[in-house]
């Protein structure tokens, strides 16, 4: 079974601009949860799709935003990025919601995103 | 608040021998922790998770220990080889206003494995 897969691996931008990170779960996974990870501040939830409905969201600004489709691919947007935004984005997947909590979470490679 | 900590953001062992990671957590209330390898540039990987109502879990080399008297979680790695260098996190689970469950994840403790 494939995993979870990510695109693109890695990513430049510059302040300002936005991007889209798309993610695939594992065949017959629902829920797919996205994450910010950076040196200072580990692994950040970003929020939580399940069955194309955000079920959860972390304390991230309105310009983070995402979405799932009916296949249960999901993307996340970033609109005028900052510097901060520097960071590596992993997505996960699971057969029901909750991050893990209710049910094993894969994670896929993440998309290193750096902004200039 | 939420937060896990971690007690030593780094660790270096000799191959062969037993590693123990350590991980302090907050909320009393959580009923349900996971422990999570980092390989460079892969993403987290489930190694063992643990309920509450147990005290320690083994798995294949791992065993994990629960103290909820003194909100503690350990990680015990048996015979540490070489491929078990990564970084190493605890979660945590809380439950949110809408009583939707969700990790909460510690920092990482680094692990590297001397041959």
């Amino acid at each position: 079974k494939a995993g979870v897969t990510q695109t693109p691996r890695y990513l430049i931008k510059t302040r300002g601009q936005q991007v889209t990170l798309s993610c695939s779960p594992i065949s017959g996974h629902r829920s797919v949860s996205w994450y910010q990870q950076t040196p200072g501040q580990g692994l950040q939830f970003l929020f939580e799709y399940f069955s194309e409905t955000q079920r959860n969201k972390g304390n991230f600004p309105g310009r983070f935003s995402g979405r799932q489709f009916s296949n249960s691919r999901s993307e996340m947007n970033v609109s005028t990025l900052e510097l901060g935004d520097s960071a590596l984005y992993l997505c996960a997947s699971s057969l029901i919601p909750g991050q893990g909590a209710g049910d094993t979470q894969y994670f896929g490679p993440g998309t290193r995103l750096t902004v200039l | 608040g939420e937060s896990v900590g971690l007690h030593l953001p780094t660790l270096s062992v000799q191959e062969g021998d037993n590693s123990i990671i350590n991980c302090a957590y907050s909320n009393s209330a959580s009923d349900y922790f996971i422990w999570y390898k980092q390989e460079s540039g892969k993403g987290p990987q489930f190694i063992i998770d643990i309920r509450s109502n147990m005290d320690k879990r083994q798995g294949q080399r791992v065993t994990v220990l629960l103290n909820k008297t003194v909100k503690h979680l350990s990680l015990q790695i048996a015979a540490t080889q070489p491929g078990d260098s990564a970084v190493y996190f605890c979660a945590e689970t809380v439950y949110n206003a809408g009583n939707n469950r969700k990790l909460i994840w510690g920092l990482g403790t680094s692990l590297a494995v001397n041959p």
